[in-house]
C-alpha cells in the first residue's frame, strides 16, 4: 500500500534559520501531496499541498515541491520563526487507494530566539 | 471555515467502561474519520465512513466501533475500555476535490484509562 516516510527525530534550530524536512512517499497510483502541521495542543491544519508533478505548494513562508522522479516533497521555510515550533506530518492522497489519507510519522521542530 | 468540532478535549475513564467520543462537522463532507495519535507512532487510522451508516475499517479497528447516523456526526465507539487505548484521538472531515483530497481535523480528545 501507500506509504509515506519522514526524516528521523526532532529538528531543533535558531530562529531565522532554514528548515528542511525531508518526506519520501511510495504510491501505486497518481497521489496527491500535503503537508500539515500541528501546534501545541491543537489539532492538524492543511499547511500547503501539490496535486500533479512539478507542482510547488506554499503558505506563510513554506514551500514544497512534488518530485515525481525522486518520489519526494521535501518542505522548506527560508527564515523560520519561534512561532514555527510545530509537529509537521507529511501525507499522500490516492484514489487507487479510496482517497485514505496515509500519513508520515511526523517531525517535531523546536525553533530557539 | 470548516469546523469540525470534539465532545471533549481531555476525557478520564476507568478500564471496562463504555467510552463515546462525538465528533461533528459543519460542511457538508460525505468523508469521516477517526485517528489515533501516539508518540512515535504519528497519526493511525481506526474507522472511516464514506455515507451516513457506512463503515469502513481502518489499520487499526480492534476494541473500536463507529456509529454515523448523520451526515455531520461520526462518533467513536470504546466497548470496554483499557489502558492501551489511553491516547490522543483525532476526527477529521473531507470531501474528494479536484485538487486532492484534504482533510480537516478537529482538536482532538485526549482520553486516559486508569
Amino acid at each position: 500500500g501507500d506509504s509515506v516516510t519522514q526524516m528521523e527525530g526532532p529538528v531543533t534550530l535558531s530562529e531565522e534559520a532554514f528548515l528542511t524536512i525531508n518526506c519520501t512517499y511510495t504510491a501505486t497510483g497518481y497521489p496527491s501531496l500535503f503537508w500539515y502541521v500541528q501546534y501545541p495542543g491543537e489539532g492538524l491544519q492543511l499547511l500547503l499541498k501539490a496535486t500533479k508533478a512539478d507542482d510547488k505548494g506554499s503558505n506563510k513562508g513554506f514551500e514544497a515541491t512534488y518530485r515525481k522522479e525522486t518520489t519526494s516533497f521535501h518542505l522548506e521555510k527560508g527564515s523560520v520563526q519561534v512561532s514555527d515550533s510545530a509537529v509537521y506530518f507529511c501525507a499522500l492522497s490516492d484514489l487507487w487507494e479510496n482517497n485514505r489519507l496515509a500519513f508520515g510519522k511526523g517531525n517535531q521542530v523546536v525553533v530557539i530566539p | 471555515d470548516v469546523k469540525v468540532t470534539q465532545s471533549s478535549r481531555y476525557l478520564v475513564k476507568r478500564t471496562g467502561e463504555k467510552v463515546f467520543l462525538e465528533c461533528v462537522q459543519d460542511m457538508d463532507h460525505e468523508n469521516m474519520f477517526w485517528y489515533r495519535q501516539d508518540p512515535g507512532l504519528g497519526l493511525r487510522l481506526i474507522y472511516f465512513s464514506y455515507d451516513v451508516k457506512m463503515k469502513e475499517k481502518g489499520d487499526i479497528p480492534e476494541g473500536y466501533s463507529v456509529s454515523r447516523e448523520k451526515k455531520e456526526r461520526f462518533s467513536l465507539i470504546l466497548e470496554s475500555a483499557s489502558t492501551n487505548q489511553t491516547s490522543m484521538y483525532l476526527c477529521a472531515s473531507g470531501l474528494a476535490s479536484q485538487g486532492g483530497y484534504e482533510q480537516y481535523f478537529g482538536p482532538g480528545t485526549r482520553l486516559t484509562v486508569t
